[in-house]
C-alpha cells in the first residue's frame, strides 16, 4: 500500500515536496521506488525512481530540478522538484517500479491513489 | 509529443474486439518489454499487461498483448461497458529511460 502526502498548492518558483508512505513492504527490498505525474486531462509522465542502494534514474527533461530520496527508518520515499511553474501542476503518483533479470522495466506494479499539486500564486 | 505513439481514441460496441496500437523505435519497443496500463476515470493506472503479453493475476483473459518489431498492440475482446477507460503503453528507452505512450481513450458505444 502506497500513500502520497504533501501540500496541494505550491507557489511558482518554489519547491514541490511530496512523501510516499509505504506499508506492508519494506523499501529495503526488491523494488525501485518511483514517481509519475499526470497533468489535468493529459497523459502520464515518468519523473524518476530510486533503489535502496541509492541507484537512481531520472527523466532527462526533469533531471536538473528533481531529487528522489529514501528514508528507510520511516519506510518512506520523497520527491523534491525545484523552481516549479504552472506546467508542473499535476496529479503526482508514487509507485513501485520492478526490474526483470536485473534490467529496468516499466512495470509499475503498485500505485498510490495520487495527489493533486497545483502551482499557483 | 510522446516517444511512444498511440491513437488518441478507439471505440467499439459491446461484445466486439478492439485493438490499440503503440509504435516506438529500436531503442525502446524494439529491444525492451512493453507494458500496458488501464486507467479508469478518477483512479490510478493499473498494470494490465506485463512483458509484452503476460497478464498479471486477476486480469481477465479478454485482455491480450502482443509485440512485433518496434510496435505493440493491446487487444480487448468481448468488449464491456466497464472497459471504457484510458489505456497507456510503456517501455524502457535506452536514452530517456521510462516512457509512456500518449494514451488512448476507449469508448464503448
Amino acid at each position: 500500500y502506497l500513500q502520497e502526502s504533501g501540500p496541494g498548492l505550491v507557489e511558482p518558483s518554489e519547491t514541490l515536496s511530496l512523501t510516499c508512505t509505504v506499508s506492508g513492504y519494506s523499501i529495503n527490498l526488491g523494488y525501485y521506488w518511483g514517481w509519475i505525474r499526470q497533468p489535468p486531462g493529459k497523459g502520464l509522465e515518468w519523473i524518476g525512481s530510486m533503489f535502496h542502494s541509492g541507484a537512481a534514474y531520472y527523466n532527462p527533461s526533469l533531471r536538473s530540478r528533481v531529487t528522489i530520496s529514501l528514508d528507510t527508518s520511516k519506510n518512506q520515499f520523497s520527491l523534491k522538484m525545484t523552481s516549479v511553474t504552472a506546467a508542473d501542476t499535476a496529479v503526482y503518483y508514487c509507485a513501485t517500479e520492478d526490474t526483470f533479470r536485473g534490467l529496468m522495466t516499466t512495470s509499475f506494479d503498485y500505485w498510490g491513489q495520487g495527489t493533486l499539486v497545483t502551482v499557483s500564486s | 509529443q510522446s516517444v511512444l505513439t498511440q491513437p488518441p481514441s478507439a471505440s467499439g460496441a459491446p461484445g466486439q474486439r478492439v485493438t490499440i496500437s503503440c509504435s516506438g523505435s529500436s531503442s525502446n519497443i524494439g529491444s525492451k518489454y512493453v507494458y500496458w496500463y488501464q486507467q479508469l476515470p478518477g483512479t490510478a493506472p493499473k498494470l494490465l499487461i506485463s512483458r509484452n503479453d503476460q497478464r498479471p493475476s486477476g486480469v481477465p483473459d479478454r485482455f491480450s498483448g502482443s509485440k512485433s518489431g518496434t510496435s505493440a498492440s493491446l487487444a480487448i475482446s468481448g468488449l464491456r461497458s466497464e472497459d471504457e477507460a484510458d489505456y497507456y503503453c510503456a517501455a524502457w528507452d535506452d536514452s530517456v529511460f521510462a516512457v509512456f505512450g500518449g494514451g488512448t481513450k476507449l469508448t464503448v458505444l
